[in-house]
């Protein structure tokens, strides 16, 4: 079965950039989204299409897919981006989540 | 806007079969490239895809749970129903349905959650 890989946690200052990984095979092939989900809270779509923002998400939030890496940036990180953060691709008929990614701001 | 809530019982005995409604407002499962999804997540621990229904009925299982799956539409209703057979403590989780459209490749993404429900399975 087809696997997201993503780092367990990533750190960042806030203003700083931060950087969140999501690893497959032949991942350039697919459709990456990504989600934050805050603690307690449901999921929130902030990209699909590997880069595209829905309606309301901070400009700051911006993707990319290459090779077997997609990539979430968030620019000018701020204390209300604290949460964790998912991938998501379609393989085989078949939605594949990542593992999740903690984000911490400090 | 668009609305989804789950809703089901909160604990069930293992062995036992688990019933979920997913009710929504705001679209309709009629209208094509819409679907409904249902993704689970066990306490403290990463989201897990489990059954897609599309517009025109055309449905998508978790290959590892797809021997236990079922989803169905109402769409007179605005319901998505999903059953789970034979739970397992393991099952226990928070169960989220969402919203789903196809994107201009072809692709579908999960772009609004509804709350969730917990449920525990236990004797």
């Amino acid at each position: 079965s087809y696997e997201l890989t993503q780092p367990p946690s990533v750190s960042v200052s806030p203003g700083q950039t931060a950087s969140i990984t999501c690893s497959g095979d032949k991942l350039e092939d697919k459709y990456i989204c990504w989600y934050q989900q805050k603690s307690g809270q449901s999921p929130v779509l902030v990209i699909y299409q590997d880069s595209k923002r829905p309606s309301g998400i901070p400009e700051r939030f911006s993707g990319s897919n290459s090779g077997n890496t997609a990539t979430l940036t968030i620019s000018g990180t701020q204390a209300m981006d604290e949460a964790d953060y998912y991938c998501q691709a379609w393989d085989s008929n078949t939605a594949v989540f990542g593992g999740g990614t903690k984000l911490t701001v400090l | 806007q668009i609305t989804l809530k789950e809703s089901g019982p909160t604990l069930v005995k293992p062995t036992q079969t688990l019933t979920l409604t997913c009710t929504f407002s705001g679209f309709s499962l009629s209208t094509s490239g819409v679907g409904v999804g249902w993704i689970r997540q066990p306490p403290g621990k990463a989201l897990e895809w489990l059954a897609l229904i599309f517009w025109d009925d055309d449905k998508r299982y978790s290959p590892s749970l797809k021997s236990r799956l079922t989803i169905t539409k109402d769409t007179s209703k605005n319901q998505v129903v999903l059953t789970m057979t034979n739970m397992d403590p393991v099952d226990t989780a928070t169960y989220y349905c969402a919203h789903s459209r196809r994107g201009d490749y072809g692709d579908y993404f999960f772009d609004y959650w509804g709350q969730g429900t917990l449920v525990t399975v236990s004797s």
